[in-house]
């Protein structure tokens, strides 16, 4: 059974610091990954998509990369802003199924 | 489209209540998925659609739990009787295949006292 593991569950940065944001999974057959945005008391919202295939996916100040062999994902975000304070999920499906979640990283950043 | 819309955005129940959930996906979108997010276990699937047809309901915890979808346009989810471990937001989504991009609606926050 699929499993996503989100490291760290909280991080607190100065305004303008870049991070990282990791994620891992236990089956590396996956199809795509994915990194969701939550807002407090909101849905989610799709940031990035990594098809198997790919390596990395960028948009605007965020980066996603992958190695699937190793069974991990990364979210890079430059100059980090405190707007975008949000929790961050990655989520996982292995073709024709449904996205598996990790539990979420909680970003807060510090202006 | 304005997106995948759930309501209500907040319920509050008595335990033994009936509950239901109601989600209207986004327009052409096959598949459509229930979802709840609990702080100690994360976002867990409960039941999704293709067409309309129930796929997997391996994630309904409990006979409690039922879920339907009448037409593509509209989903319930319901819970009877309601018990407080139930209290949860329950997230509903679509999408158009069932490993592409998918929309979330903003969710209905479920208490049940």
């Amino acid at each position: 059974k699929q499993e996503v593991t989100q490291i760290p569950a909280a991080l607190s940065v100065p305004e303008g610091e870049n991070l990282v944001l990791n994620c891992s999974f236990t089956d590396s057959a996956i199809y795509n990954l994915q990194w969701f945005r939550q807002d407090p008391g909101k849905g989610l919202t799709s940031l990035l998509l990594i098809q198997s295939s790919q390596r990395e996916q960028t948009s605007g100040r965020l980066n996603a990369s992958l190695d699937k062999s190793s069974g991990r994902s990364t979210l890079y975000i430059a100059a980090s802003q405190p707007g975008d304070s949000a929790t961050y999920l990655c989520a996982v499906d292995e073709g024709n199924t449904p996205l598996v979640f990790g539990k979420g990283t909680r970003l807060s950043v510090i202006a | 489209d304005a997106g995948v819309i759930q309501s209500p955005r907040h319920e509050v129940t008595e335990m033994g209540q009936e509950v239901t959930l109601r989600c209207k996906p986004i327009s052409g979108h096959d598949y459509l998925f229930w979802y709840r997010q609990t702080m100690m276990r994360g976002l867990e699937l409960l039941i999704y659609f293709n067409n309309n047809v129930p796929i997997d309901d391996s994630g309904m915890p409990e006979d409690r739990f039922s879920a339907k979808m009448p037409n593509a346009s509209f989903s319930t989810l319901k819970i009877q009787p309601s018990e407080p471990r139930d209290s949860a937001v329950y997230f509903c989504a679509s999408s158009i295949q069932v490993d592409t991009e998918a929309f979330f609606g903003q969710g209905t926050r479920l208490t049940v006292v």
